[in-house]
């Protein structure tokens, strides 16, 4: 699976957008990327996934570069409960008895002020 | 209540001693798996289940086995905990194969082996 980087840590006023980067230039033509997030000791929590397509669902925005080798997660409207670690996670589908892993690297820890 | 729950939510035992931490999912996921997060070292997968009867290991598997004899179970046990098997584990299920899918986690169970 594709290596990701993200910043290390960011801030972001309550109710204005949060927008998460994360590069994946080695990324491959069947690898999606999903985004998920952890709440202060909580258990990980899916938020989204895309392709190659913009994606957007009732929590994020889902922003991939036409080459694929970035994306941004967009929270439009940040709240202090967003504040979490976030994971960009580059993987493979899979099929039949195999499965693709989820490998959760260090994630962007997002602070969300009042 | 539906979703995934596991339990003890929190652990202390000593060294050498047998734990079962178990897990419980409510919406018949085919697939099922085992991590633990420790810091520095973000979440890595233990052990995963493709199905009941079906499992197999994940990158950290040594010290630790599991069985899946019903497809809402997946308890995981440590034989003879050690002092480096103190961690949070984090239990998850995932409904689909062969296409994108999101991984549910529950809140995850804290050990901590003396």
């Amino acid at each position: 699976d594709a290596k990701t980087t993200q910043p290390t840590s960011m801030d972001c006023a309550e109710g204005r957008a949060a927008n998460l980067p994360c590069n994946h230039s080695t990324i491959s033509g069947n690898e999606y990327v999903y985004w998920y997030r952890q709440i202060h000791s909580q258990g990980p929590q899916y938020i989204i996934h895309g392709l190659k397509n913009n994606e957007t669902n009732e929590m994020a925005s889902l922003i991939i570069t036409e080459d694929r080798k970035s994306s941004t997660l967009i929270l439009p409207h940040a709240t202090l409960r967003d504040t979490a670690v976030y994971y960009c996670i580059v993987r493979v589908n899979a099929g039949g008895t195999s499965y693709g892993k989820l490998t959760f690297g260090q994630g962007t820890i997002l602070t969300v002020h009042p | 209540d539906a979703g995934i729950t596991q339990s003890p939510r929190y652990k202390i035992t000593e060294t050498g001693r047998q734990v079962t931490l178990m897990c419980h999912q409510t919406w018949s996921h085919s697939y099922m798996f085992w991590y633990r997060q420790d810091l520095g070292h973000g979440l890595r997968l233990i052990y995963y289940s493709a199905a009941a009867d079906i499992t197999d290991k994940g990158e950290v598997p040594d010290g630790y086995v599991v069985s899946r004899s019903k497809t809402e179970n997946f308890p995981l046990t440590l034989e003879s905990a050690t002092r480096s098997q103190t961690s949070v584990y984090f239990c998850a299920s995932s409904e689909r194969t062969g296409v994108p899918y999101e991984q549910y986690f529950g809140p995850g169970t804290r050990l901590t082996v003396t």
